[in-house]
């Protein structure tokens, strides 16, 4: 079955400090991979997507993910991380024939000063 | 460019009622794909329209139904709400062709009593 996996619920940082969000995913057909960003009560807000090509993408408020068909993964980084990057993130797949998304479960990203 | 854009924000209804959300996609997008969060379920996929037409369902009982209108606006409409179904509900917008790239609304908080 289609799925994705966010294994890290909570994650804390100091400000300053690199981040890495986990994601990985289990797809039949070839992945479309997308992070979003939640604030509370907010909508979703997207961050970068992988379809094709360079495996490293960069993204929006200086994220980058990179995608590892070898590991189902598709992991988010940051390397110095802003008190207003404390959100929730999610993973989520698609592909070109279902005209859905499966989301993870999220990870709520708490930052220290 | 405007943005997905729900109505209302915010909702409260009592058990058995019905209720009807709306969702203004992105000019050009013809795609409208609806979701539920909970703190529980997490994020889940409820239907998606093209065209007017429903090319997607996802495993929510006969209560929940939408449509959508030539002009692409999409509603969705729940009935004889229940306690459980208390959410936000998320309405995304795609070009709506092989690239599943959706941009979200800021949802509309459902509060069943």
């Amino acid at each position: 079955a289609q799925s994705v996996t966010q294994p890290d619920i909570h994650i804390t940082v100091s400000e300053g400090a690199s981040l890495e969000l986990r994601c990985n995913y289990s797809y039949g057909a070839t992945p479309y991979l997308f992070w979003y960003v939640q604030s509370p009560g907010q909508g979703l807000q997207l961050l970068l997507k992988y379809f094709s090509g360079d495996t490293l993408v960069q993204g929006i408020k200086g994220f980058e993910a990179e995608f590892k068909r070898s590991q189902s993964s598709f992991n988010l980084r940051k390397p110095s991380v802003h008190w207003s990057d404390a959100a929730e993130y999610f993973c989520a797949v698609g592909d070109d024939s279902s005209y859905k998304l499966i989301f993870g479960s999220g990870t709520r990203l708490l930052v220290r000063p | 460019k405007a943005g997905v854009t729900q109505t209302p924000r915010y909702l409260i209804k009592t058990r058995g009622q019905q209720v009807t959300l709306s969702c203004s996609p992105i000019s050009g997008h013809r795609s409208v794909s609806w979701y539920q969060q909970t703190p529980g379920q997490g994020l889940q996929f409820l239907f998606e329209y093209f065209s007017e037409t429903q090319r997607n369902k996802g495993n929510f009982p006969g209560r929940f139904s939408g449509r959508q209108f030539s002009n692409s606006r999409s509603e969705m409409n729940v009935s004889t709400l229940e306690l459980g179904d208390s959410a936000l509900y998320l309405c995304a917008s795609s070009l709506g062709g092989t690239n599943p790239e959706a941009f979200f609304g800021q949802g509309t908080r459902l509060t069943v009593v």
